[in-house]
């Protein structure tokens, strides 16, 4: 089974700075997503990739970046944080050989202050 | 509006009894996937599905693409359902996945 793993799994951080939530997934998928998950909203998509070197805008990537290095990891890059982002965020790989199965992390708690 | 919208949003299911969650679709979905969020958080892939049906154990899923609709039936609940049921839809194979709101199921013993 897939095996994704974020970090970290919980963070504080204030208004207005940096914050990198991060993704690694071991079983050479194609397809990483992040999404954010609030009350009343379901899973929302922010960000995700086919794969190394590409990234592409999900529903709601306003306030954030996005970055696939390799086809392991696929960082959340929030450059200036604010209370709204406030949320729990989630990390998916899936291969379009499995049809695209997703698998998720555990979870980022973040809470901007 | 919702592309995805479930029902129940919620409901409470006596340990032991069946249940049917359903997911409609305003969207030309042309597959879906039914996940399982259990109550420490961790999102579990429970089905993927095209046009048709499957089954593992006490789940079962159909997925009618002509009428936009998918359901997951749960036969004889287990305490160990609870939590809420997600379903997700994608437009072509591939695609992003856009989710519905979610079910969340508790089961009472």
């Amino acid at each position: 089974e897939a095996a994704v793993t974020q970090s970290p799994r919980n963070k504080v951080a204030v208004t207005g700075g940096k914050v990198t939530l991060s993704c690694n997934q071991t079983n050479n998928h194609n397809n990483m997503y992040w999404y954010r998950q609030d009350t009343g909203h379901g899973l929302r998509l922010i960000h995700y990739s086919y794969g190394a070197g590409s990234t592409e805008k999900g529903d709601i990537p306003d306030g954030y970046k996005a970055s696939r290095p390799s086809q392991e990891n696929f960082s959340l890059i929030l450059e200036l944080a604010t209370p709204s982002q406030t949320s729990v965020y989630f990390c998916a790989s899936g291969a379009r050989d499995t049809g695209n199965t997703l698998y998720f992390g555990e979870g980022s708690r973040l809470i901007v202050v | 509006g919702d592309k995805v919208k479930q029902s129940p949003s919620a409901l409470s299911l006596q340990e032991g009894t069946n249940s049917a969650l359903r997911c409609n679709f305003s969207i030309a979905a042309t597959t879906v996937q039914w996940f399982l969020q259990n109550p420490r958080g961790s999102l579990i892939n429970l089905f993927y599905l095209v046009p048709g049906t499957k089954e593992n154990g006490r789940l079962k899923s159909a997925f009618d693409s002509k009428e936009s609709y998918s359901t997951l039936h749960i036969r004889d609940a287990q305490l160990e359902d609870s939590g809420t049921y997600f379903c997700a839809a994608e437009v072509y194979a591939g695609a992003k996945l856009t989710f519905g709101g979610g079910t969340r199921l508790t089961v009472r013993p």
